[in-house]
């Protein structure tokens, strides 16, 4: 079946640390991105990715990297620099030319 | 930027009652998307309806674009329905794939 696959599920990290979160689709799509969702709120635009080798920041992306090598993958380095990174993370894709966009299952990353 | 508004925040229903989730945005967009997000986090794509009237099962929706707004009906609710439901609109013009997303609805649905 095509879809978004995002591991882990859960992550833990301590303050500090760098941590990359992984998004691969089989969907072939050639737009991704990055969505960051805190308790009680909506989802906002980390990074989006457009075409292999390229990417472009969102709304939030302080503290945050991505690298785009390859169509299949999208991952998400959440630095040290971010300063409240405990969140839901959720990356989601869309073909070209369409609109809707699909997501990933997420991945919960708590930094103590 | 593009500002979206649902309504009502909290909903709280009998299994087997109907219910209709609002949507208003501030401007004109060329992406509207509905999204089912259950106790697990998975987000669910309901619908993509940037205009018009649509209808999956027991779910249908409805975009009025002139009037800037969208809305979600649930008939015959059931108690799987239960989660968030977003609202998330596109501009024309603005970053690809920025998606703008309401606060979201909390439905829980009581058996």
């Amino acid at each position: 079946d095509g879809g978004i696959t995002q591991s882990p599920k859960y992550l833990f990290r301590k303050e500090g640390q760098n941590v990359t979160l992984s998004c691969e689709q089989n969907l072939n799509h050639d737009a991704m991105y990055w969505y960051r969702q805190d308790p009680g709120q909506g989802l906002r635009l980390i990074y989006y990715s457009q075409i292999v080798n390229d990417f472009q920041k969102g709304d939030i992306a302080e503290g945050y990297s991505v690298s785009r090598e390859k169509k299949e993958s999208f991952p998400l380095t959440v630095t040290s620099a971010q300063k409240n990174p405990t969140a839901f993370y959720l990356c989601a894709s869309r073909g070209t030319g369409v609109l809707a966009l699909h997501f990933g299952n997420g991945t919960r990353l708590t930094v103590t | 930027g593009i500002q979206v508004e649902q309504s009502p925040p909290d909903l709280i229903l009998q299994e087997g009652a109907n219910s209709t989730l609002r949507c208003n945005f501030s401007d004109s967009v060329n992406n509207l998307q509905w999204f089912h997000q259950n106790p697990w986090g998975q987000l669910i794509n309901l619908f993509y309806i940037p205009s018009g009237t649509k209808q999956n099962g027991r779910l249908s929706a409805t975009t009025v674009a002139t009037e800037r707004y969208s809305l979600l009906y649930i008939s015959s609710s059931q108690t799987t329905d239960s989660g968030v439901y977003f609202c998330a609109v596109e501009g024309y013009g603005g970053s690809q794939g920025n998606l703008i997303f309401g606060k979201g609805t909390k439905l829980s649905v009581k058996p």
